[in-house]
This record gives C-alpha cells, sequence and structure tokens, in this order.
C-alpha cells in the first residue's frame, strides 16, 4: 500500500495563527482526503482534495477556514487558519489505494494540533 | 448523507475469549466496509473490510459480516490477545467514508 508522509506531527499554535500541514505520497493517486479526529472522538472528513481542481468541502467545513491545495498526484496541503483552541485535533490525510489485493484506504501518520 | 452507529462503545474481554463489535448504516446505496484499528497515539489502521456483494470475510482471528438486508455488520476478534487492545472503527462507503464512534476495546490478561 501507499507510504504517507505526513508533517508535522505535532504542533503548538497560538490562538489567530495558521498552520500548514504537508501530506505526500509515495505513488500517484487520484483521490486525497483530509479528515479531523478531536480529541478521543472519531473521524470526521474535511474535504477531499482534487488534483487540478477546488476540493470538495464537507458539511460544516469551510475553505476559507480550511483551505487546501493539491499541486500534483502526489501532494497535498492542508492549513488550518485564524486558529482557535476549538482547532485542537488531530488531522489525517488519507488516500484510497491497493492495500494487499484491493483498494482502500490508508492514513496518514497525523498532524496533533494544540492550539493555545 | 450516510449514518454509522456502532456499539458498544467500551468492551473488556478477558484474554483468549471472543470480542464482537456491531455497526449500522442508514444507506443502503454504501457498498464498502472497512474496519479501522486505532492504537493509543498512532493512525487507524485498516484490519479488515468487506464489500457488499459478499456476506462474510475472515482473516486468521478477524472476521466481518454484512447484513445488506439489515443494513448492519459486525466484527468478531477470535482468541483475543492483550495486542488487541485498541479503539476500533467502523465505516461505511457512499461517497465518502463516514465512520462509527469508535469501540474501546481492553483485553484483560
Amino acid at each position: 500500500s501507499a507510504v504517507i508522509s505526513q508533517k508535522p506531527s505535532r504542533d503548538i499554535c497560538q490562538r489567530g495563527t495558521s498552520l500548514t500541514i504537508q501530506c505526500q505520497v509515495d505513488s500517484q493517486v487520484t483521490m486525497m482526503f483530509w479528515y479531523r479526529q478531536q480529541p478521543g472522538q472519531s473521524l470526521t472528513l474535511i474535504a477531499t482534495a482534487n488534483q487540478g481542481s477546488e476540493a470538495t468541502y464537507e458539511s460544516g467545513f469551510v475553505i476559507d477556514k480550511f483551505p487546501i491545495s493539491r499541486p500534483n498526484l502526489t501532494f497535498s496541503t492542508l492549513t488550518v487558519s485564524n486558529m482557535s483552541p476549538e482547532d485542537s485535533s488531530i488531522y489525517l490525510c488519507s488516500v484510497n489505494d491497493l492495500v494487499g489485493q484491493s483498494y482502500g484506504y490508508t492514513f496518514g501518520s497525523g498532524t496533533r494540533l494544540t492550539v493555545v | 448523507g450516510e449514518n454509522v452507529e456502532q456499539h458498544p462503545s467500551t468492551l473488556s474481554v478477558q484474554e483468549g475469549d471472543s470480542a464482537v463489535i456491531k455497526c449500522t448504516y442508514s444507506d443502503s446505496a454504501s457498498n464498502y466496509f472497512p474496519w479501522y484499528k486505532q492504537e493509543l497515539g498512532k493512525r487507524p489502521q485498516l484490519i479488515i473490510d468487506i464489500r457488499s456483494n459478499v456476506g462474510e470475510k475472515k482473516d486468521q482471528r478477524i472476521a466481518v459480516t454484512l447484513n445488506k438486508t439489515a443494513k448492519h455488520f459486525s466484527l468478531h476478534i477470535t482468541e483475543t490477545q492483550p495486542e488487541d487492545s485498541a479503539v476500533y472503527f467502523c465505516a461505511a462507503l457512499d461517497y465518502k467514508l463516514s465512520f462509527g464512534a469508535g469501540t474501546t476495546v481492553t483485553v484483560r490478561a
């Protein structure tokens, strides 16, 4: 399966600032996804990063708050803008690729964000 | 959109016993149902999945069953070991993956 490198692995940020998270995949993938996992909670899809077009955002998430870039088929960034303590979460990128003999969704190692 | 419910939220089993986690989904168009294991501080790892044209799938000590009519699917772990202790998430795919709330499994030695 694809190897996904995500950085930074963790960061502590001041409220009002922005953080850009990078996701690098070792193979070309059509679809990349960004998830949020709040402390002790499940995973929620933020948006689908589309190469060559704007990202598709899920209900409750907007481009001004979570701008996404997808310059090519192996890389994407998620920016968390104008952060508040409520943005403290783990942010994970994910791709759909071959896992064993079938296609599945694999995750990067995540970025643990704390906003103070 | 898809709504996935997962039960129980916590599960404590004696080592060697079986563990069963159940999920229901709402969208009959969902056609792919993966299960993830997440250890503390780590990424979710895909452990097994099942597609809508299959009723059961097994991989060593792990099995998943799917009942499309009732819209529910279950994870079965047999002969549990301490390293099975983790949070397990079910998910269903219609146009996106929707996750259940998770089950914290503790295997007592």
